[in-house]
This record gives structure tokens, sequence and C-alpha cells, in this order.
């Protein structure tokens, strides 16, 4: 059974390039959150995708969006990229929206030169 | 602002010993909590939940909730030097989790 899968592992970016990050949920989950933890913090919420929808979304502007495709995958965009942007991103699965457990997949180390 | 406090540590404890983490939050509405243990480099890796006040056992592993008091702990028993990780609490109060910053334990051989 296939955990939650992130791409790519590592990522160089310039101030100002854009990005985007790819998220697949494990085996039977339909939900899928994105968190950014910057160095020594906990994961910060970004946003929660449920039947292709943002259904929640955390305090982040709106330089960083997403999309869930029909497979339940997801997408994490951020434009207009800030050195402050560096983190390791990354996303969890769970089936529904409730209080189920979420899922950690490895996450995407970003880095902004 | 929903918050969730953790004393950042490090938690130093002997081989064999009982680890004790605990977590205060500030949101009376979460229903739902989550202990995550992180290995430096790597993505958090859940290891209980707990929904109810009172203790719930997995293993090693102890967790235990007092919403009156808003506080969830986690208890490691006979902690080995693997166990040695940062450990995250979590609330949820819908489907969204607010994490701590994380506590480090150090267990010594």
């Amino acid at each position: 059974d296939a955990g939650v899968t992130q791409s790519p592992t590592h990522l160089i970016k310039t101030r100002g390039q854009q990005v985007t990050l790819r998220c697949s949920p494990k085996s039977g989950h339909d939900t899928v959150s994105w968190y950014q933890q910057a160095l020594g913090q906990g994961p910060q919420f970004i946003f929660q995708y449920y039947e292709e929808e943002e259904r929640q979304r955390g305090n982040f502007p709106d330089r960083f969006s997403g999309h869930q495709f029909p497979n339940y995958s997801s997408e994490l965009n951020v434009n207009a990229l800030l050195l402050g942007d560096s983190a390791l991103y990354l996303c969890a699965s769970s089936p529904g929206t409730g209080t189920s457990s979420q899922y950690f997949g490895p996450g995407t180390r970003l880095t902004v030169l | 602002q929903k918050e969730v406090e953790q004393n950042s540590g490090p938690l130093s404890v002997p081989e064999g010993a009982i680890a004790s983490l605990n977590c205060t939050y500030s949101d009376r509405g979460s229903q739902s909590f989550f202990w995550y243990r992180q290995y430096s480099g790597k993505s958090p890796e859940l290891i209980m939940s707990i929904y109810s006040n009172g203790d719930k056992e997995d293993g090693r592993f102890t967790a235990q909730l007092n919403k009156a008091s808003q506080y969830v702990s986690l208890l490691i028993r006979d902690s080995q030097p693997s166990d040695s990780a940062t450990y995250l609490c979590a609330a949820s109060g819908y489907s969204t989790l607010t994490f701590g910053k994380g506590t480090m334990l150090l267990v010594s051989p």
C-alpha cells in the first residue's frame, strides 16, 4: 500500500520565480492538505482540498494557490517567490474532511535564493 | 488565534526511562489531538491520536487528554535511543491541524 508521495524532493529557485509542487495521496484517501514548515517551527496549514475544491485556507497570501485533480492528487503553486518562502512543504492526506488522522508525505525542501 | 504550546526542550532521559511530553491548546472547540514524531530532516510520522478524555495506550506509548484543562500529554515507556526526535503535538477543530513547535527528546544510552 503506497503512502503519500511528493515531488520533487528538493528544489532551488530564485526570488520572483514560480514553483509547482506535487502530491499523490495515500490509497483510499480523498482529502489533501498542504503545510509549510520553517526550520525549528511546527507545520503551518496552507489549505485543504476535497472534491477538487479548496475547502479551508490558512493565513497565507494569494501567491499560494493549489489544485486537486479527479484522481485526488494535488498541486501547490507559489508565485513571486520570496526568500521567506524557503521551507519544507508537506502534503498530508486523509479519508474525508472530518477529524480523521492525516498522514504526511516526505516533503519538498524549497530553497529560495 | 488557535495556539498549541509545547516546551521546546530538549528533554533528556536515560535509556529505559519514561519520557513525558506535554502540550496545551487554546481552542476549546478542538475535537481531536495527535502526536507526531519527526526525525531531523524528515517529515512528521503519526504515532498517536486521541479523541476522548482519559488515556489511550499503544505499545510503549500512552496519550492522555484532559479537555477541561486543555492539556494533552504523551508518555513513552522504556525509552530507546531511537526515540530521539522532535515530538509535535497537533489539535484539530474540524479537519485542519494546528501544530505546536515541538519538543526535542534526547534518549541517552
